[in-house]
């Protein structure tokens, strides 16, 4: 059973462009969690998203971040306009209810902002 | 909102030694999970540790232990016969239950943990 796939594991942006990173979550699960870790910090949430739906979307900064989870295909994060400061490792989690069980995680997107 | 504290940005410990990273954490809820999750440097969160807070006995996994005091508010994780592939970043986290956020964890900052030969 493949865990949570992430792509690309490294991705480099010169400031102005736009970044796509892309979350497979484990197979059966329908809940997709993003979170965001600065050099030498711990993780921030960003988003939690179900199927087709924004559940929770607190964490994210209110301009040029978008994420959507389609009915079909992998959880897309989007950052538009890219700044030096987005440079961080990007990380997506997986579960397959709300049932407070351990988040399981991908490998993370490494994100350069040049 | 949870907020989860860790005091201790690095720390080392000799080989076969035992070493406590500390936890703090604040929340108003009654019921709630806490973690330890570590990060080698091939940047993969691993989960070590679970304990339920409604669970008086501290949870153990093999060399890793808690010490889990629920008045206090604290989430202590001890390991023991430490090796050189502990060498890594720990992270404790804090997951509500009485919210419509999910299986959503708020981890504290870390803490760099060296085992040195």
């Amino acid at each position: 059973n493949a865990g949570v796939m992430q792509n690309p594991r490294h991705l480099v942006r010169r400031r102005g462009q736009e970044a796509r990173l892309r979350c497979s979550p484990m197979k059966g699960h329908s809940h997709v969690y993003w979170y965001r870790q600065l050099p030498e910090e711990g993780l921030k949430f960003m988003v939690y998203l179900q199927k087709e739906n924004i559940i929770d979307e607190s964490g994210m900064p209110k301009e040029r971040f978008s994420a959507e989870f389609p009915k079909e295909g992998p959880s897309i994060l989007r950052i538009q306009q890219v700044v030096r400061g987005d440079s961080a490792a990007y990380f997506c989690a997986s579960s397959q209810v709300a049932d407070r069980s351990p988040l399981h995680f991908g490998n993370g997107t490494r994100l350069t902002v040049t | 909102a949870q907020t989860v504290t860790q005091s201790q940005p690095e720390m080392s410990v000799q080989e076969a030694e035992t070493v406590t990273l500390s936890c703090t954490y604040d929340t108003s809820e009654n019921n709630y999970y806490l973690f330890w999750y570590k990060q080698p440097p091939s940047r993969q969160m691993i989960l070590v540790i679970r304990q339920e807070a409604y669970k008086q006995q501290n949870a153990t996994e093999n060399r890793f232990s808690v010490n889990f005091q629920k008045a206090a508010k604290s989430f202590s994780l001890k390991i023991s016969d430490s090796q050189l592939g502990d060498t890594a970043m720990y992270f404790c986290a804090f997951m509500a239950t009485n919210n419509n956020a999910g299986n959503m964890l708020t981890f504290g900052g870390g803490t760099r943990l060296m085992v040195k030969p």
